[in-house]
């Protein structure tokens, strides 16, 4: 359907952990997105994935796009202080079906 | 290049008022898209513009209202106006408008609406 249940709702992490929080959906896509939102800020492009099974990574980002084009991964490695944030994946469908959030993921990290 | 920018910063109206929300999307952008972000609610879709046409709209009541101008910049509109209209709202644009592929979207840092 139209919701992404993205999971989990927040994390608190010590600094230098990983993390890792995911996104699914009851329906196939052929496009899933990462977000990233600061306070007073628009959310911001992380990555995007365009292929089933793709694994992306930007820089200490990785993402993924699930097998089964329902699901998406997004891993944050060796966490640092300006990791804080609300994380957002979205799914495009195609055609004129606009782009569609999940609620977000909120990340705080304890220096 | 500039980004996208949006006015103004905040706003604040009285229930029954009207609020005008406004945006400029990334030069060579077509595609200017509206959503509202409201406290634990995420990204809600509202009005997909391009080339000066509505080409999609989210599940809200019709006091939500938009268009886009000739230089492609848009203008929200929310006629009277309840408390639960306060939110963050978000303007995105792209270059890509009714073709296929990536609907990648940059957002504006939106403006603030707070209903009293």
């Amino acid at each position: 359907g139209q919701q992404l249940n993205q999971s989990p709702q927040s994390m608190f992490i010590q600094e230098g952990e990983d993390v890792s929080m995911n996104c699914t959906s009851s329906s196939i896509f052929n496009t899933w997105l990462w977000y990233k939102q600061e306070p007073g800020e628009g959310p911001v492009l992380l990555i995007a994935l365009y292929k089933a099974g793709e694994l992306t990574s930007n820089g200490r980002l990785t993402a993924q796009f699930g097998i089964t084009r329902k699901d998406s991964f997004l891993n944050i490695s060796a966490s640092i202080p300006s990791d804080v944030g609300i994380y957002f994946c979205a799914r495009y469908g195609g055609g004129n079906t606009p782009l569609v959030f999940g609620k977000g993921t909120r990340l705080s990290v304890i220096a | 290049e500039a980004g996208v920018t949006q006015s103004p910063t905040h706003l604040i109206k009285t229930r029954g008022q009207q609020a005008t929300l406004r945006c400029s999307p990334i030069s060579g952008h077509t595609s200017v898209y509206w959503y509202q972000q409201a406290l634990g609610l995420g990204l809600q879709f509202l009005l997909w513009y391009d080339e000066g046409e509505e080409r999609n709209r989210g599940n809200f009541p019709p006091r939500f209202s938009g268009r886009q101008f000739p230089n492609y910049s848009s203008e929200l509109n929310v006629n009277a106006l309840e408390l639960e209209d306060s939110a963050l709202y978000l303007c995105a644009s792209s270059s890509l408008g009714r073709s296929s592929g990536a609907n990648v979207l940059t957002f504006g840092a939106g403006s603030r609406l707070t209903v009293l």
